[in-house]
C-alpha cells in the first residue's frame, strides 16, 4: 500500500523549533518530489514547500511566509522527508501534511498530488 | 505568485442536481511543450486529507466517480457533479503545479440544499 506517515507535531512554545517527519512506503521515494502543505483550523491549504529529487540536486523551494525559517530535507535511505522548522510564529499553527508531486510515465509530466498523510498537527503557543 | 481565485465560496445543490465549481488563474498554466494544464482539482472531507479527483484540468483520476469532470483551459477552469451524491458534501480546491508556489484557491464548500 502507498502510504505516507507524518509525525513529530506537538505544542511549541513562539520562537521555539519543531522537526517533522515524513515517513514513504510502498512506492520508490526516491523517485518523487515531496512536498509539504498546510491548513490552520478552519482555513484553506497553504502550499509550504518542496524538495525535489536528487537527479534535480534535491532542490528546495518554500512559500514566502516560511522563507529562512522552514527547511525541507530528505533521507533516500530511509524513504523518510523532513521539514524543520524554526522561529515559530503562532501563524504557523496548523495541521501539517506531507504530500508528493505524482509524475505519469511517459514523459515525465507532473499530475497532481496523489498522496497525502493524515497530517500532523503543530500548536504554537505560549 | 501566481494567484487562483475560486467561485463560489460555497455552493448548496440538490441531490441529483449538477454542481459547478469555477477556478480563474491569474496566470497560464498551461504547459506548452505537453499541451497540458498544470491545473489540479482535491476534494476535502472533514477531518481527512486532500483527495486528488481531477489533474491536467480534464483527467480523472483513477477510481475517481464518471459524475466529477473537469474543463477549461489556460487560466479559466471548471469542476462539474454531473448528479449530486450525498457523499460529494466537501470542501473542493483548485490548484495550479505549472510553478511554485503551488498555490491552492480558496475552497468552495459544497452542500445538499
Amino acid at each position: 500500500e502507498v502510504q505516507l506517515v507524518e509525525s513529530g507535531g506537538g505544542l511549541v512554545q513562539p520562537g521555539g523549533s519543531l522537526r517533522l517527519s515524513c515517513a514513504a512506503s510502498g512506492f520508490t521515494f526516491s523517485d518523487y518530489a515531496m512536498h509539504w502543505v498546510r491548513q490552520a483550523s478552519g482555513k484553506g491549504l497553504e502550499w509550504v514547500g518542496r524538495i525535489r529529487t536528487k537527479p534535480n540536486s534535491y532542490a528546495t523551494t518554500y512559500a514566502a511566509s516560511v522563507k529562512g525559517r522552514f527547511t525541507i530535507s530528505r533521507d533516500d535511505s530511509k524513504n523518510t522527508a523532513y521539514l524543520q522548522m524554526n522561529s515559530l510564529k503562532t501563524e504557523d499553527t496548523a495541521v501539517y501534511y506531507c504530500t508528493r508531486l505524482a509524475v505519469a510515465g511517459t514523459g515525465g509530466y507532473y499530475y497532481g498530488m496523489d498522496v497525502w498523510g493524515q497530517g500532523t498537527t503543530v500548536t504554537v503557543s505560549s | 505568485d501566481i494567484v487562483m481565485t475560486q467561485s463560489p465560496d460555497s455552493l448548496a445543490v440538490s441531490l441529483g442536481e449538477r454542481a459547478t465549481i469555477n477556478c480563474k488563474s491569474s496566470h497560464n498554466v498551461l504547459y506548452t511543450s505537453s499541451n497540458k494544464n498544470y491545473l489540479a482539482w482535491y476534494q476535502q472531507k472533514p477531518r481527512q486529507p486532500p483527495k486528488l479527483l481531477i489533474y491536467w484540468a480534464s483527467t480523472r483520476e483513477s477510481g475517481v466517480p464518471d459524475r466529477f469532470s473537469g474543463s477549461g483551459s489556460g487560466t479559466d477552469f471548471t469542476l462539474s457533479i454531473s448528479s449530486l451524491q450525498a457523499e460529494d458534501v466537501a470542501v473542493y480546491y483548485c490548484q495550479q503545479y505549472y510553478t511554485t508556489p503551488h498555490t491552492f484557491g480558496q475552497g468552495t464548500k459544497l452542500e445538499i440544499k
